[in-house]
Order: C-alpha cells, then sequence, then structure tokens
C-alpha cells in the first residue's frame, strides 16, 4: 500500500513536444504529491506539487495532473526544452500524519535539440 | 539561507573502514531524511528524525549503518565497516513542519565509493 509506481522508466523527446510522466498510489491516506527534478551531480530539487483537493495544477511549462478515483497523477511538460533533460521522480507524502515521501523509481528525461 | 548542508561531497575508502557523512538541515527545521541513491534501487529512505529524535530506520539496510542527531543542526550517518555494495550516494533533505508546503529540501549529496 506504501508503493509509488512510475513509468517509463526513460524518455525521449523532441524539443518542443510535450513530455507526460504518470505514477499510481495505492494509499489513499496521502495528501500530498510533489514533482522532484534532479540533475546529474545535484540532489533533487522540488519542481511542482498538488494537493488531491484539486485536478490540475500548472506552473508555467510544467502541469500536474490528478484524478483522485483513479489514484493516479501525471506530470505534463509543455515545449519541452534540452535543459529541462534530467530524471523526475513523483511521490506522496502525508498518511499517517507524517512528513515522509515514498518515491517513485524516476524517469531519466531526455529532450533532443 | 544557505541550504542543507552535506559533507564530505565525495568519499573514496577501502572495504572494512569506517565512514561517516555528515549533514546539517536548514536551520529551524525539525525533520531531517537520509537517503540511499543507486541506479538499481533509486531513492531509498534510510531513517529519519523529528526534533532530533529518529523517528522511523526501517530502512537502514543492517546494523552495519547508523545515524545520530545531537542537536538541531548536525546528523551523521555511519557505516561501519564499509562494504563495496554501499556504493552509491547519499542524501540528507530536511523539511519544517507545519509550513503550507510539505516541501523536503535536499542536500547537494555524498557520493561515497568503497573499494
Amino acid at each position: 500500500q506504501q508503493q509509488v509506481k512510475q513509468s517509463p522508466q526513460s524518455l525521449i523527446v523532441q524539443k518542443g513536444g510535450i513530455s507526460i510522466i504518470n505514477c499510481a498510489y495505492e494509499n489513499t491516506a496521502f495528501d500530498y504529491f510533489p514533482w522532484y527534478q534532479q540533475f546529474p551531480g545535484k540532489g533533487p530539487a522540488l519542481l511542482i506539487a498538488i494537493r488531491p483537493d484539486v485536478s490540475e495544477k500548472k506552473e508555467g511549462r510544467f502541469t500536474i495532473s490528478f484524478n483522485k478515483s483513479a489514484k493516479q497523477f501525471s506530470l505534463h511538460i509543455m515545449d519541452s526544452q534540452p535543459g529541462d533533460s534530467a530524471t523526475y521522480f513523483c511521490a506522496a507524502s502525508g498518511a499517517s500524519g507524517t512528513y515522509k515521501y515514498i518515491f517513485g523509481t524516476g524517469t531519466r528525461l531526455k529532450v533532443l535539440a | 539561507d544557505a541550504g542543507v548542508i552535506q559533507s564530505p561531497r565525495h568519499e573514496v575508502t577501502e572495504m572494512g573502514q569506517e565512514v561517516t557523512l555528515r549533514c546539517k538541515p536548514i536551520s529551524g527545521h525539525d525533520y531531517l531524511f537520509w537517503y540511499r541513491q543507486t541506479m538499481m534501487r533509486g531513492l531509498e529512505l534510510l531513517i529519519y528524525f523529528n526534533n532530533n529524535v529518529p523517528i522511523d530506520d526501517s530502512g537502514m539496510p543492517e546494523d552495519r549503518f547508523s545515524a545520530k542527531m545531537p542537536n538541531a543542526s548536525f546528523s551523521t550517518l555511519k557505516i561501519q565497516p564499509s562494504e563495496p555494495r554501499d556504493s552509491a550516494v547519499y542524501f540528507c533533505a530536511s523539511i519544517l513542519s507545519g509550513s503550507s508546503y510539505n516541501e523536503q529540501f535536499f542536500g547537494p549529496g555524498t557520493r561515497l565509493t568503497v573499494l
């Protein structure tokens, strides 16, 4: 029940295209769903996050779509740029009133120039 | 604020040696997390503290690993004795509970190589 399943494992997109990464969770007690971006040699950094009371959140070219009934959420990167090439992790948090994150396995995104 | 600080950034040691990784969380943050990242297993939570008290150490792989947080501004992760399979990047992260967002702030990591 504590797992967060992330797909795909890797993704190659042309510059200007849309990158889509999907995650699914099981524990309905989760109440915070962040996406982290990690560049080589760096620590993960928060990109965007959503709570289950909204179905979508947009920040610039990055959008989270959230489907509470399906227990799924996804990250959409519009107009993907080579600078977006990184590893992306979804996570879920909040179950049992903790701040512990359950991370997905990560998606390595490469945007071709 | 300088963010989460980790030291050393790189550590190369030989099998059997003791390794100590250090972390300084963001000032005022009351939760601290230690993670290990490998290609095979991704980001694994090892242990986390709340107000310097260990809350969940179920992710610590075995007794060779230990972590302490003697005060609010310092934590260590120790491996004794180290083994080649411990080679990984170790991250420390901190969070301020009760904030609007549950954002964990990660340090730059320590890349450990055990020969």
